[in-house]
């Protein structure tokens, strides 16, 4: 088991653009979350999908979205791309969604917005 | 609000010694409280969470709610602890929703 996976590894955008930012998650799991890590801070949450729904998110505009398969992989769409997008972005896979259910997190994907 | 306080962005010491980094949170409920590892050019990792009270590559942290802290601590720094280390938490009984700290970097020197 590759574990999480995410691609691309690294992108760059320039200002207005959209981006699509891809998520498998972990062999057996069904819950996948979205994290925006800016430089210098902790993972900041954006968005949980279960069941092909969103089920909570965090305090970002309606410039991101995701989307969840039947397959459990998700993306994550920005429109309209700022500077200030500029971060890694992690993807969390788990099982289920109450809390204790530990998420395990993929490499990333660098975006960088020029 | 939720938030999660780690006031140090670096701490560095030498092999052998005491480490505690420190982990302040705010939430009016009961929280669950994890430790987050990042070694160099690794993902994200669970290093331990206080439900299990486990301790793990022998890095032990007790909550404390009157204080509302989650220290991590070890009696003996290795080199291989180098990393960057984050708190988190989540609300228990709700999603398993992360709100994490801005992280600690332990430096181990030789």
């Amino acid at each position: 088991d590759a574990g999480v996976t995410q691609s691309p590894t690294h992108l760059i955008k320039t200002r207005g653009q959209q981006v699509t930012l891809r998520c498998s998650p972990k062999s057996g799991h069904d819950t996948v979350s979205w994290y925006q890590q800016a430089l210098g801070q902790g993972p900041q949450f954006i968005f949980q999908y279960y069941e092909e729904e969103e089920r909570q998110r965090g305090n970002f505009p309606d410039r991101f979205s995701g989307h969840q398969f039947p397959n459990y992989s998700s993306e994550l769409n920005v429109n309209a791309l700022l500077l200030g997008d500029s971060a890694l972005y992690l993807c969390a896979s788990s099982l289920g969604v109450p809390s204790g259910h530990e998420q395990f997190f993929g490499p990333g994907t660098r975006l960088t917005v020029l | 609000a939720q938030r999660v306080t780690q006031p140090e962005k670096l701490l560095s010491v030498f092999k052998g010694a005491p480490v505690e980094l420190k982990c302040n949170y705010s939430y009016s409920g009961s929280p669950e409280l994890f430790w987050y590892v990042q070694y160099s050019r690794q993902r994200l990792q669970l290093l331990l969470r206080h439900i299990s009270r486990e301790s793990i590559k022998g890095f032990t942290a007790d909550l404390n709610k009157g204080e509302t802290s989650f220290h991590l601590k070890k009696p003996f720094a290795q080199e291989e602890d180098s990393a960057m280390y984050y708190c988190a938490l989540s609300v228990y009984g709700a999603t398993n929703k992360l709100i994490f700290g801005t992280g600690t970097l332990l430096a181990v020197q030789p």
